[in-house]
């Protein structure tokens, strides 16, 4: 499957922890993006990546978060000290253009 | 006001109808359209992206954009029950690197 993985599936963690995602993109893809998705609304930008540089962050994304992508390829995002508020689908998603993406499963946490 | 509304729905329609589903958005910059499928507790899926007003086909399905009213479609052909799912349109502008999202139609094809 040469696709966007994520990386785990499900996280169960209990409030005040810290946690963390990873994201493999399609290999040749240099575009990299990190949204939240919660129950029945749309995915929610939070950061992009051109290769390994970070160029945009959402206004809304906490200073408990925070993404990398060293040399450009899989990224990583960290929730730290997480909050019930922020249980939710975490979507990852890569591009070659800036005219569409393609998202991978997805990671569901879930902060008790 | 959000950058793009979309009616969540929920459509429900009997197999083999015509499904339509819309997109307004305000920022007159967007230039990029897509439309994606999501079934429960999957990431969503690409079914098409377009650049320009007017239409794009493929096999069942049809987007369409109308830049001057700020609107854009989806049409769905010979509706099966696999197509039941969210349907989410997302768009984005030329001198941004942020896709904004509607929040979905949730469709059900009845057989």
């Amino acid at each position: 499957d040469t696709g966007v993985s994520q990386n785990p599936r499900h996280k169960i963690t209990k409030r005040g922890q810290n946690v963390t995602f990873r994201c493999d993109p399609i290999s040749e893809h240099n575009r990299l993006y990190w949204y939240r998705q919660t129950l029945g609304q749309g995915p929610e930008f939070l950061t992009y990546f051109q290769n390994e540089a970070q160029l945009e962050k959402s206004r809304l994304l906490s200073d408990r978060f925070s993404a990398e992508r060293p040399k450009g390829s899989f990224s990583t995002l960290e929730i730290q000290r997480t909050e019930q508020g922020d249980s939710a689908m975490y979507l990852c998603a890569s591009s070659f253009s800036k005219d569409t993406q393609y998202f991978g499963p997805g990671t569901r946490l879930t902060v008790l | 006001q959000k950058e793009v509304e979309q009616d969540p729905g929920p459509l429900s329609v009997p197999e083999g109808a015509i499904v339509s589903l819309n997109c307004t958005y305000s920022n007159s910059a967007f230039q990029y359209f897509m439309w994606y499928r999501q079934y429960s507790r999957k990431g969503p899926e690409l079914l098409m992206y377009t650049y320009s007003s007017g239409n794009k086909e493929d096999g069942r399905f049809t987007a369409q954009v109308d830049k001057s009213s700020k609107y854009i479609s989806l049409f769905i052909r010979d509706s099966q029950p696999s197509d039941s799912a969210t349907y989410l349109c997302a768009m984005n502008q030329n001198t941004g690197n942020q896709f904004y999202f509607g929040t979905g139609t949730s469709l059900t094809v009845i057989p």
